[in-house]
This record gives C-alpha cells, sequence and structure tokens, in this order.
C-alpha cells in the first residue's frame, strides 16, 4: 500500500521568505512522487515529479523538491515567496507505471507583506 | 487550457433537477477519473476508467452516475443530489505510463445544490 501525509494543512510565510511544504511519503517498493498546485476553483496542476535519477528536482515557478529515502521525505521548498505563490499544493505517490497516484490532503501556502 | 476541458464550470441545481458534468481529454490518454473536492476535506476519488471499463467505484451513491462512452470522454450524471454533494468535481486523465507522467486534471465543476 502507498500513502502520503503532509505535514500542516496551513503554512503562512512571509513575501521573500523561504517556503517549506512538508511530505512523507509510505511504500514497499521505489516510489514515484509528485507535487501539485492548486490555484482558486482551479485544477490541480503539475509543478514537479521525481521518478528516478537526481534526487533534487526542479520544477516550474522556482519550485524544488529533493527525494531522501532514507527519510521517505519529498519535501517542496522556493527559496523566496511571491504573492503569487498562495495556493493549495497536494503532494502524491505512485508505485509503478500503471499505479494509481495517491494524494495527501494538501497544504494551503498563505503568503503575506 | 490544461488538455482536459469540463463543462459546465458552474453549476446550480435543485435537488429534483437532474443534470450532467463533462470531460473531454485529447491527450490520448487511456484512463480518467472523476474526483470530488469538498471545503476543508481531502481530495475524495470517485471513480476510475480504463479503456472505457470502469474499474474502480469508491461507494458513491446512485444519485451519481458515471458515463464513459470513449477512452475522451467522461460524463457525471446527477440527480436527486443533497445539498452536502456541493463541491468542486475535477476530472483527470492519465495514459498508460501514469507513474512517469501523473494525471492531467481540468479545471473543474463548481457545483451548488440548493
Amino acid at each position: 500500500a502507498q500513502s502520503v501525509t503532509q505535514l500542516g494543512s496551513h503554512v503562512s510565510v512571509s513575501e521573500g521568505a523561504l517556503v517549506l511544504l512538508r511530505c512523507n511519503y509510505s511504500s514497499s517498493v521505489p516510489p514515484y512522487l509528485f507535487w501539485y498546485v492548486q490555484y482558486p476553483n482551479q485544477g490541480l496542476q503539475l509543478l514537479l515529479k521525481y521518478t528516478t535519477g537526481a534526487t533534487l528536482v526542479k520544477g516550474i515557478n522556482g519550485f524544488e523538491a529533493e527525494f531522501k529515502k532514507s527519510e521517505t521525505s519529498f519535501h517542496l521548498t522556493k527559496p523566496s515567496a511571491h504573492m503569487s505563490d498562495a495556493a493549495e499544493y497536494f503532494c502524491a505517490v505512485s508505485t509503478g507505471t500503471a499505479s494509481k497516484l495517491t494524494f495527501g490532503t494538501g497544504t494551503r501556502l498563505q503568503v503575506t507583506l | 487550457e490544461t488538455g482536459v476541458t469540463q463543462t459546465p464550470r458552474h453549476l446550480v441545481m435543485g435537488m429534483t433537477n437532474k443534470k450532467s458534468l463533462k470531460c473531454e481529454q485529447h491527450l490520448g490518454h487511456n484512463a480518467m477519473y472523476w474526483y470530488k473536492q469538498s471545503a476543508k476535506k481531502p481530495l475524495e476519488l470517485m471513480f476510475v476508467y480504463n479503456f472505457k471499463e470502469q474499474t474502480e467505484n469508491n461507494s458513491v451513491p446512485s444519485r451519481f452516475s458515471p458515463e464513459c462512452p470513449n477512452s475522451s470522454h467522461l460524463f457525471l450524471h446527477l440527480h436527486t443530489l443533497q445539498p452536502e454533494d456541493s463541491a468542486l468535481y475535477l476530472c483527470a486523465s492519465s495514459g498508460e505510463d501514469r507513474a512517469n507522467y501523473g494525471y492531467t486534471f481540468g479545471s473543474g465543476t463548481r457545483l451548488t445544490v440548493v
């Protein structure tokens, strides 16, 4: 069975500050990991993904995530938050090419002036 | 435009009405999904279709009736809904190699049941 846990349903940062959104996964086989972003009244948009290879993955809008097997984590970071980053972020895991994605419960990011 | 189109974007319906949500993709994907997203609740996977065949129904009430006439189109027929069914309904699609490419989501239909 596969699962993801997103720590913190709400995260608030100041504009220009570091963004850190946490995701831990559970998987009995090497996982495929994803981060999605959802803006209000929109669908989910793929930010970045880890499949194989380099453990530091860069995505759109300056976001990146690092796969750490020893910590079973895939945290999302951005060095400097922008007001436009305010959205809900979802972590997801899959365990095989034909396997469904399992989504976390989401983290709402608030960016303040 | 994400490649997955959902119509309508907004829908208000009475509890005795019958309406349908439509989802269309021309990405060559073979799997399609319906999700329900309610305020302050996790994403709920409702139905999964692979090559037009329903492969998953997560104990969804019968007042929600999905239809997948071909791999490009997915419908959700609604009848005698309850106010608690008000939510954002998201459609997604994926290819066979979903682990490498993930899902592509539509923009959703915001449903309000009055």
